[in-house]
């Protein structure tokens, strides 16, 4: 079974500077999805970014970017020029490619990100 | 564009009384359905799942159910509530093979007392 792991249980960053987030991921499979939630004190999860394991190129989406390392099983988040709103817990997810699979998300734990002004 | 609505968005219900919680999807048809739950400081369980009228799988043995009376109508129900049911209930949809992302609700804040 496919497991997701993040090991910050909460993290801090300055306004305007730039933090990573940490994500490892355990699957025998080759062909998956990975994405990273926002989930800020109103609870909804928020889709910030994903990214094709067949993808050797980072997925970029404005201020956010990961550093997908398929050989390593990582997949950290890069929050660059941090602001206010930035402030949530952070969800790292994996999905299995959708032939025979019907696309459940495996979720960690989060990350709590504060963001000091 | 496609939303998606959940009610109630709190809910306080004693122990042993019944639950129904309704999502419904807006803007997209035949989409997959999934219930998770969120327990406090933890992460999203997955509860259950559809991918059409009628057809549900179960991932956690639980008192809880769900069934999907149309196509864009999900309902997560229990006959007689835990204290344990206690949680965040999020409600969230996808389009399978189209795309991969899940798209989530606004969630439902069950207490049960």
């Amino acid at each position: 079974a496919q497991t997701v792991t993040q090991s910050q249980p909460e993290m801090s960053v300055q306004e305007a500077e730039t933090v990573t987030l940490s994500c490892t991921y355990d699957t025998s499979e080759s062909d998956y999805y990975l994405f990273w939630y926002k989930q800020p004190p109103s609870r909804q999860m928020i889709l910030v970014i994903r990214q094709e394991a067949y993808k050797q190129q980072n997925a970029t989406e404005n201020r956010f970017s990961v550093n997908f390392q398929k050989a390593a099983k990582s997949f950290s988040l890069k929050i660059s020029d941090s602001q206010l709103g930035d402030a949530a817990m952070y969800f790292c997810a994996y999905r299995s490619a959708p032939r025979g699979s019907q696309g459940n998300l495996i979720f960690g734990k989060g990350t709590k990100l504060s963001v000091k002004p | 564009s496609q939303t998606i609505h959940q009610w109630p968005a709190t809910l306080v219900q004693p122990v042993g009384s019944p639950l129904s919680l309704e999502c419904t999807v807006e803007g997209t048809s035949n989409p997959n359905l999934y219930w998770y739950r969120q327990a406090a400081g933890r992460g999203l369980q997955l509860l259950f799942y559809s991918v059409g009228i009628g057809q549900i799988s179960s991932e956690v043995p639980q008192n809880l159910s769900a069934s999907r009376p149309q196509d864009r109508q999900f309902i997560l129900s229990s006959k007689k509530l835990l204290l344990s049911d206690s949680g965040f209930y999020l409600c969230a949809w996808g389009q399978g093979a189209v795309s991969y992302e899940q798209y989530f609700g606004p969630g439902t804040r069950l207490t049960v007392t």
